[in-house]
């Protein structure tokens, strides 16, 4: 069976500053997708990035960016120049094909990230 | 822009309720999910639907049914509400594909009394 595992529950830094959130994924099958997910306080999950088992490429976005080690089953997400907008759950997320060929998503039980004014 | 549309963003229902939740999409999308969201248990799936009429159980269908007899419209039931069915509950539809993200909606804070 498929987890993803978030260990920090919430995290407080002071604005500015970098922050790291931390993913890491359980599967035994070799393709797969993971994703991030933003829900601000008005409760609407956002996507933010997915990323496929065969590329290991970083990403960069603006001010995000997503680290994918596939050796440590992880996918970490920074936010640099941290800012009060950026006040949110961040939920990791794996995405395994079902039997139908269709996307199924096993979360984490999210980080919640608080910007310090 | 994609639109996932719940029917209430609060609800308060009585133990023994059939409640019904629904969830309309705008984007023509084949998927569509039900999620329910616990503090420190993250989002876990209730139940999906892959096309019309068609439903698969997630990890916690206990207690729960659907419907979805329109492409755009997916239902969740709750045949007899109980205290324990409590929750944020959430709405999401995507297109095929394993890589296609999931679009949400704002939630439906429920409370059984």
């Amino acid at each position: 069976a498929q987890k993803v595992t978030q260990a920090q529950t919430e995290i407080s830094v002071v604005e500015k500053e970098d922050v790291t959130l931390d993913c890491v994924y359980e599967t035994r099958d070799t393709t797969y997708y993971l994703f991030w997910y933003k829900q601000p306080p008005s409760g609407e999950l956002v996507f933010l990035i997915r990323r496929n088992s065969f590329d290991e490429q970083n990403e960069i976005s603006g001010r995000y960016s997503w680290n994918f080690q596939k050796s440590t089953s992880s996918f970490n997400f920074t936010i640099t120049a941290s800012q009060v907008v950026d006040s949110a759950v961040y939920f990791c997320a794996l995405s395994l094909i079902s039997n139908f060929g269709n996307e199924k998503l096993t979360f984490g039980t999210g980080t919640r990230l608080t910007i310090i004014p | 822009d994609v639109k996932v549309t719940q029917s209430s963003r609060y609800l308060v229902k009585r133990t023994g309720e059939k409640v019904f939740l629904e969830c309309v999409q705008d984007m023509d999308h084949e998927n569509m999910f039900w999620y329910r969201q616990d503090p420190g248990l993250g989002l876990r799936l209730i139940y999906f639907s892959y096309d019309v009429k068609m439903k698969e159980k997630g990890d916690i269908p206990e207690g729960y049914s659907v419907s979805r007899e329109k492409k755009e419209r997916f239902s969740l039931i709750l045949e007899s509400a109980s205290t324990n069915q409590t929750s944020m509950y959430l709405c999401a539809s995507s297109q095929a594909g394993g890589d296609q993200p999931q679009h949400f909606g704002d939630g439906t804070r429920l409370s059984i009394l």
